[in-house]
């Protein structure tokens, strides 16, 4: 089974620029889950998505990212413009129930926004 | 608010040691208590799991506690070995069920 795949794997841009991340879940898995990890800290919470529905985008820092998941297969995270507390790794998981449930990580894509 | 704190940041064994690293939540609902293991440049994977009916769960070297009373939960690593050398998270569902939300992680590191 393929695990949870994400491109690119890394990403250096310029401030104010425009970045799309891409991921694809576990086939079969109804949830997909973006988180971000900034310069060690923890990794935090961006949004939900069940299906092609967001469910939850508490997480998400405010208007320049935009998430979407047509179809209800891969996600794209876009972020624009970019400024340079964006930079960090963002990890995709997938799970096949609700969160409760074992969420699979992709290798995460790492942004540097310089 | 919901809320995960984890220590310590940073662990120092030496091989064959034994290594525990804690957490501790805010939401007394959460009912499943993961931990994820990040190798570095790799992706966090899931290393055990616990839920809310059951205090401890074993894995060969790995084994997870739960005290539901004090809300804390706490990894335990016996005979290190320094391939266990990763930065470890915790993690507890928010109150919505619609994510988890990770400790700040701590650096394991073993030294043979």
């Amino acid at each position: 089974e393929a695990g949870v795949t994400q491109f690119p794997s890394h990403s250096v841009i310029e401030k104010g620029q425009t970045v799309t991340l891409r991921c694809d879940p576990i086939s079969g898995h109804d949830n997909l889950y973006w988180y971000r990890r900034v310069m060690g800290k923890e990794i935090k919470f961006l949004l939900h998505f069940v299906k092609e529905s967001k469910q939850d985008e508490s997480g998400m820092p405010n208007n320049r990212f935009l998430a979407e998941r047509t179809g209800g297969t891969y996600s794209t995270l876009k972020v624009q413009p970019a400024e340079l507390e964006d930079s960090g790794v963002y990890f995709c998981a997938s799970s096949q129930w609700t969160s409760d449930e074992t969420q699979y990580f992709g290798p995460g894509t790492r942004l540097l926004v310089l | 608010g919901e809320n995960v704190e984890q220590h310590p940041s940073t662990l120092s064994v030496q091989e064959g040691d034994s290594a525990v690293i804690k957490c501790t939540y805010s939401d007394s609902a959460s009912n499943y208590f993961p931990w994820y293991k990040q190798e570095l440049g790799k992706r966090p994977q899931l290393i055990i799991d616990i839920r809310s009916n059951v205090g401890e769960k074993k894995d060969q070297r790995i084994a997870v506690t739960l005290n539901k009373t004090a809300k804390h939960f706490s990894l335990h690593i016996t005979e290190t070995q320094p391939e266990d050398s990763a930065v470890y998270f915790c993690a507890a569902p928010n109150q919505a069920g619609t994510a988890l939300i990770f400790g700040k992680g701590t650096t394991l590191s073993v030294s043979s």
